[in-house]
């Protein structure tokens, strides 16, 4: 595709169900990162795929927190039994593979965002 | 641990002016650093990428500056426009997986 979409835009659910949020990347795009933006804080990296392995995942905040993607295109980031300090916009970006490639490190070009709300 | 500070947080300036935004980042192992704008509600615009063997690039009224050594980066702003009311995020990539690591941003006005 064009760009890198999410779905849904906004999700607003109820203190202890579980959530999926999906990313579809930029076709052709190998590495695909989830980020989550809470209310006046900066954006905090979750978690890294390169292919459909997730070498990284050291931001991810708890285990209520998962996230698989199938190949090199889709990929969901689960949260189970969703808590208030959940809310927040998860970005997702996707970008060719870390490392150098003709004396360049690549840049990320991220979706637009699901606003999460737990009530 | 990678930590990225931008300053001013807000900003309001007159429609014409030129204007700078600063960043800052303690840990200089980085592969590149890349300037994003955030309208509200919306996601990230990315507007300039300096690699780390860099020091600046320049995009229209845009030029974004990077001092490895000394841990900064600066976004310069000519001729600011209504239009670039938003807020701009600073980040660092870095790590095996190139992650990024970014400031609270700043916001900026632009009154005409």
């Amino acid at each position: 595709g064009a760009g890198v979409s999410q779905s849904p835009s906004n999700k607003v659910t109820e203190k202890g169900k579980d959530v999926e949020l999906r990313c579809d990347p930029i076709s052709g795009h190998t590495a695909l990162y989830w980020y989550r933006q809470r209310l006046g804080q900066g954006l905090e990296f979750l978690i890294y795929f390169q292919g459909n392995s997730a070498p990284d995942k050291s931001g991810l905040p708890s285990d209520r927190f998962s996230a698989e993607r199938t190949g090199e295109s889709v990929s969901t980031l689960t949260i189970q039994r969703t808590q208030q300090e959940d809310s927040a916009v998860y970005l997702c970006a996707s970008s060719d593979p870390p490392g150098l490639a003709g004396g360049l490190f690549h840049e990320q070009f991220f979706g637009p965002g699901t606003r999460l709300t737990v009530l | 641990k990678q930590e990225v500070t931008q300053i001013p947080a807000a900003l309001s300036v007159p429609e014409g002016e030129n204007l700078v935004l600063n960043c800052s980042f303690t840990d200089s192992a980085i592969y590149n650093l890349q300037w994003f704008r955030q309208d509200p509600g919306k996601g990230l615009t990315s507007l300039l990428l300096i690699q780390s063997s860099q020091r600046e690039q320049t995009s229209g009224r845009l030029n974004a500056s990077l001092d490895k050594s000394s841990g900064r980066s600066t976004l310069y702003i000519a001729a600011s426009q209504p239009g670039d009311s938003a807020t701009y995020l600073c980040a660092v990539a870095q790590g095996g997986s190139e992650k990024l690591v970014f400031g609270k941003g700043t916001k900026l006005t632009v009154n005409p």
